[in-house]
């Protein structure tokens, strides 16, 4: 069990660009969740997976915001087109499946849009 | 809809001192609560949580909270506190069906003075 791995740690952008995020969950888990954490404030939730399907989606992901599970395992977050306010910590973690009483969570990955 | 309220932004203690960090939930059903701490550049990690049964719950790194459902709170407590302990906390509710949905307040951000 090595944890929730995320890649990049840290990634700088300039306005306009596209970033891809990934994530891999500890390996039995079958729920994967993404969040946005900004500056001063707790981790809002954006999505999540219960194998490949997408289950749920927040008011939050916008239509420049997409992401997959292909195959139940690892996951990926893409921005399209980023705006200033895309600025954030992207966390993501896993759990169980519906009996799960916790997730884990990722170190996560810092998007700053300059 | 779910809320979670945590009162104090900032909180400064002595090394040694004991803690109480205040938090306030919404929730329409039975919650799964839960308090994490967040290192500066960090995920998440979990403190502790209940989700039913004894109404006072230990957590690692001698952490304790109280569940009081007449006052819908959940604070977090320490004897004693140690410099290591300076961080972010965030308490969070989630849903006994998805506890990695989670709504999660704002922090509450602990200085440790020596």
């Amino acid at each position: 069990d090595t944890g929730v791995s995320q890649d990049p740690r840290h990634k700088i952008t300039k306005r306009g660009q596209n970033v891809t995020f990934r994530c891999d969950p500890i390996s039995e888990h079958n729920r994967l969740y993404w969040y946005r954490q900004t500056l001063g404030q707790g981790p809002e939730f954006l999505t999540y997976f219960q194998n490949e399907a997408q289950l749920e989606k927040s008011r939050l992901l916008s239509d420049r915001f997409s992401a997959e599970r292909p195959k139940g395992s690892f996951s990926t977050l893409e921005i399209q087109r980023t705006e200033q306010g895309d600025s954030a910590m992207y966390l993501c973690a896993s759990s169980r499946g519906q009996g799960a009483t916790e997730a884990f969570f990722g170190q996560g990955t810092r998007l700053t849009v300059v | 809809a779910q809320s979670v309220t945590q009162p104090d932004i900032h909180i400064t203690v002595s090394e040694g001192a004991s803690l109480e960090l205040r938090c306030n939930y919404s929730y329409g059903a039975t919650p799964y609560l839960f308090w994490y701490v967040q290192s500066p550049g960090q995920g998440l990690q979990l403190l502790l949580k209940y989700f039913s049964g004894d109404t006072l719950v230990q957590g690692i790194k001698g952490f304790e909270a109280e569940f009081k459902r007449s006052q819908s709170s959940f604070n977090l407590r320490k004897p004693s506190v140690h410099w290591s302990d300076a961080a972010e906390y965030f308490c969070a509710v989630g849903a006994k069906t998805n506890a990695g949905k989670s709504t999660f307040g704002d922090g509450t951000t602990l200085t440790v003075k020596p």
